[in-house]
């Protein structure tokens, strides 16, 4: 079976605080890829991220930066600094050969002020 | 526009009407997704399109709702006699190509549906 995990249900820091949003995912694929989608309060998901299966290397992207651990079947995103403008729910992807891509139930990011 | 495009963005309908909505994908792009997502929920898959070609319909939740598309462009969600629990927001996402070599999915800004 496949799946992805969201733990984290809503998340609200004050802005400058670093924060990470957790996913785990399940399959018995070899080949997959793991995704990060922003979903801002205006509805329209943007894409973020992409990993595949056999890329273990940490990404970094100005304030964004994804940590991928196969051994745990996770593929967490770090904001650093986080702003007012990270106010979003962000979803965790998986595709795995079935045409599908398989969305975790997201995590509702709250930054105030 | 150069984006995914989705009519009507909003939709207010009596339960038991049958509802049509319409997705625009990028130009070129070959793989085309429905979603669904309810209030405070996540994404939902309905139905997959390769081309014209539907290999997974395994989302559509009931035979009320039935898909097409034609040209390797367009595509219409259609739901027949709608009920409550249909209300919601359809998302429709496209990309260069399905299959191994996933890409990025660009969505539309969806098509929210009420159902009265």
């Amino acid at each position: 079976a496949q799946k992805v995990t969201q733990a984290q249900t809503e998340i609200s820091v004050v802005e400058k605080e670093d924060v990470t949003l957790d996913c785990v995912y399940e399959t018995r694929d070899t080949t997959y890829y793991l995704f990060w989608y922003k979903q801002p309060p205006s509805g329209e998901l943007v894409f973020l991220i992409r990993r595949n299966s056999f890329d273990e290397q940490n990404e970094i992207s100005g304030r964004y930066s994804w940590n991928f651990q196969k051994s745990t079947s996770s593929f967490n995103f770090t904001i650093t600094a986080s702003q007012v403008v990270d106010s979003a729910v962000y979803f965790c992807a998986l595709y795995a050969g079935t045409y599908k891509y398989i969305f975790g139930t997201g995590t509702r990011l709250k930054v105030l002020a | 526009g150069a984006g995914v495009s989705q009519s009507p963005s909003n939709k207010v309908t009596e339960k038991g009407k049958d509802v049509e909505l319409r997705c625009d994908p990028i130009s070129g792009h070959t793989a085309l997704y429905w979603y669904r997502q309810r209030l405070g929920q996540g994404l939902e898959f309905l139905i997959y399109f390769q081309g014209n070609s539907a290999p997974d319909k395994s989302g559509l939740p009931s035979d009320r709702f039935s898909a097409e598309r034609t040209g390797e462009s367009v595509s219409t969600l259609t739901i027949q006699r709608t009920q409550q629990e249909d209300s919601a927001v359809y998302l429709c996402a496209s990309s260069l190509v399905g299959g191994l070599r996933a890409g990025e999915l660009f969505f539309g800004e969806g098509s929210r549906l009420t159902v009265l």
